[in-house]
């Protein structure tokens, strides 16, 4: 299986900019998306295809990589982004990050 | 617009066998593949199984001994039976919508509670 390593937490200040990061064990392509999940609430698809923005999802919310190495960046962060973000691979079958929360100072 | 539903009982005793049903609306079966995804309570996601949109099925390695998912057209609904549950099958069982084009997991339902307890 294909091993999605995120960081477990980050802590932002709004109005600024974070990235959140995400590794795979081998590569991708660009089968790689970002989902976004309040508590209590099923997960949001925020990036498709490593960098495609999904409709209606707020141009402050962006993605970039390929093959192994991927980036969702927020930029301004506001209060209304405090989640866990996923990522998730489609290219070796089906597989997540084991999930960053995001809190904000 | 696009609606995923599923339903299913919340409690499900140690090697019994869980039904979950997803009813969908706002799109065909035929056009889109329907994917099952669980959360155990407070922890991250696992891939299930999916249903595509031709009637072919494919299932996680670790849980295909275990799995089926099946499918009525006409009723717009998507069932996944898991049989010998056990306390670590608890959490919330969601099924969603996925793209042909990087199949990717598009709408989401909003989740189904399932405890495994005697």
């Amino acid at each position: 299986d294909t091993v999605l390593t995120q960081s477990p937490a980050l802590a932002v200040s709004p109005g600024e900019r974070v990235t959140i990061s995400c590794r795979a064990s081998e590569s991708v392509s660009t089968g790689m998306h970002w989902y976004q999940q309040k508590p209590g609430q099923q997960p949001k698809l925020l990036i498709y295809g490593a960098s495609n923005l999904e409709s209606g999802v707020p141009a402050r919310f962006s993605g970039s990589g390929s093959g192994t190495d991927f980036t969702l960046t927020i930029d301004p962060v506001e209060a209304d982004d405090t989640a866990t973000y996923f990522c998730q691979q489609s290219w070796n079958d089906w597989t997540f990050g084991g999930g960053t929360k995001l809190e904000l100072k | 617009q696009v609606q995923l539903t599923e339903s299913g009982p919340g409690l499900v005793h140690p090697s019994e066998t869980l039904s979950l049903t997803c009813t969908v609306s706002g799109f065909s079966l035929t056009g889109y593949s329907v994917y099952w995804v669980r959360q155990p309570s407070g922890k991250g996601l696992e891939w299930m199984g999916r249903m595509r949109y031709n009637g072919d099925t494919s299932y996680n390695s670790a849980l295909k001994s275990r799995l089926s998912i099946s499918r009525d057209t006409s009723k717009n609904q998507v069932f996944l039976k898991m049989n010998s549950l056990q306390t670590d099958d608890t959490g919330t069982y969601y099924c969603t919508r996925a793209r042909r084009v990087y199949r990717v997991m598009d709408a989401w339902g909003q989740g189904a509670s399932v405890t495994v307890s005697s």
